[in-house]
């Protein structure tokens, strides 16, 4: 079985500043993906960006970057110079062979930018 | 068009109620997701379709009933739904059902209440 964990429900974070997400991870797969995805109040799902198990460099997508600890099963997502628009609900998901390869949700860390 | 479609946006029924939530999507992808979310919650995987089959079904209630006429479209068939199964169901695709980087593509998402 395959499970995500994200300790943090809540955080505010000023903006311009960089902020830092938890998530945490456990799997008996040897390959897996994980995902961070944003969740705006209007509801939709947005892919924010990717760190397969195998790859050697952190991946980075603009303002985010993932903080990828294989060893300690950790794939942190920082957002950098932090909007008003980054406010929003943010998911770390993992998929691997083991669950199917059915994306699983953590239960999410919800962000508020202040001015 | 990196874009998945989904209405209506909000939909009221009654538990006497036969509706439908339609999904759309014209990226060529071959894997098609029903996701249900309650408030404060992650999205819960309900159905998958690979290449317009029904791969997965997690155990979801015969209440809901899951069609893809066509690689493009997908639907959720709605009958005698109980107050609890309101929430926003979210429709996801992707390019291959699994495996990879690829990430899913998710709808703006359809709000039911059940009354």
């Amino acid at each position: 079985a395959q499970k995500i964990t994200q300790t943090q429900p809540g955080m505010f974070v000023q903006e311009k500043e960089a902020v830092t997400l938890d998530c945490t991870y456990d799997t008996s797969d040897p390959s897996y993906g994980l995902f961070w995805y944003k969740q705006p109040s209007s509801g939709e799902m947005i892919f924010l960006i990717y760190q397969g198990s195998y790859d050697q460099q952190n991946a980075t997508e603009g303002r985010y970057s993932l903080n990828f600890q294989k060893a300690r099963k950790s794939a942190n997502l920082v957002i950098s110079a932090s909007q008003l628009g980054d406010s929003a609900m943010y998911f770390c998901a993992m998929r691997g062979t083991a669950a199917g390869n059915k994306l699983t949700f953590g239960g999410g860390t919800r962000v508020l930018v202040k001015p | 068009d990196t874009e998945v479609t989904q209405t209506p946006k909000h939909l009221v029924m009654g538990m006497t109620n036969k509706k439908s939530l339609k999904c759309e999507q014209h990226m060529g992808h071959r894997a098609m997701y029903w996701y249900k979310q309650k408030a404060k919650k992650p999205p819960e995987l309900m159905f998958v379709y690979s290449y317009e089959k029904l791969s997965i079904n997690e155990s979801v209630p015969s209440r809901f009933s899951p069609e893809c006429p066509n690689s493009s479209l997908l639907n959720l068939h709605l009958h005698a739904l109980q107050p609890e199964d309101s929430a926003l169901y979210l429709c996801a695709s992707s390019p291959l059902p699994a495996g990879g980087s690829d990430e899913q593509y998710f709808g703006p998402g359809t709000r039911l209440t059940v009354t």
